[in-house]
């Protein structure tokens, strides 16, 4: 199975900050990579898929990049809405797996 | 809309059955593949199984192979998990989410369905 290891697992950043999560692949996935937000007891919602494509109504301040092994997400100016769980997931290899996840707080 | 509605999850002893629902609606259901996410309370999302459009071809996590099967009726617009041999390490809330036409990224997702295995 391919393993997705998030970075960092939390973090507290201030509104209006650039927040940066990483997610690196055991193997090779090339771009088949999607970002998932979960909020408190809510369902996941689509952001990113294939590392940089935006969801359909999705704002512009989360972008994502990478390819092979190394991908980023990207939050431009961090906004008290954000507030989340954020999860990458990979797509190159059955069974689909998910990082561990990177919980985003205001500082 | 796309709506996708989760159904069946509750108590059940370890060893027992469960079979659970996902109905949907507000998209050609027999064109897109779905899947079966978990997340246990206070843990990641993991993926459990995922079945094609057709219905021909599934897929499942090695936690979950020989124990659960997924399956479909596209003429209802739902998705099952039957869930056999079912142990503590399964308890969950469930959720359903509609792919591609190949098991890729989950555009939408159910609100879960919450299953706890306990004696």
């Amino acid at each position: 199975d391919i393993q997705m290891t998030q970075s960092p697992s939390s973090l507290s950043a201030s509104v209006g900050d650039r927040v940066t999560i990483t997610c690196q692949a055991s193997h090779d996935i090339s771009n088949y990579l999607n970002w998932y937000q979960q909020k408190p007891g809510k369902a996941p919602k689509l952001l990113i898929y294939d590392v940089s494509n935006l969801q359909t109504g999705v704002t512009s301040r989360f972008s994502g990049s990478g390819s092979g092994t190394a991908f980023t997400f990207t939050i431009s100016s961090l906004q008290p809405e954000d507030i989340a769980t954020y999860y990458c997931q990979q797509y190159d290899n059955l069974p689909l797996t998910f990082g561990g996840g990177t919980k985003v707080e205001i500082k | 809309e796309v709506l996708l509605v989760e159904s069946g999850g509750g108590l059940v002893q370890p060893g027992g059955s469960l079979r659970l629902s996902c109905a949907g609606s507000g998209f050609t259901f027999s064109s897109h593949a779905m899947s079966w996410v978990r997340q246990a309370p206070g843990k990641g999302l993991e993926w459990v199984s995922g079945i094609v459009g057709s219905g021909g071809r599934t897929h499942y996590a090695d936690s979950v192979k020989g124990r659960f099967t997924i399956s479909r009726d596209n003429s209802k617009n739902t998705v099952y998990l039957q869930m056999n041999s079912l142990r503590a390490e399964d308890s969950a809330l469930y959720y359903c989410a509609k792919g591609l036409v190949v098991i890729t990224h989950f555009d939408y997702w159910g609100q879960g369905t919450l299953v706890t295995v306990s004696s």
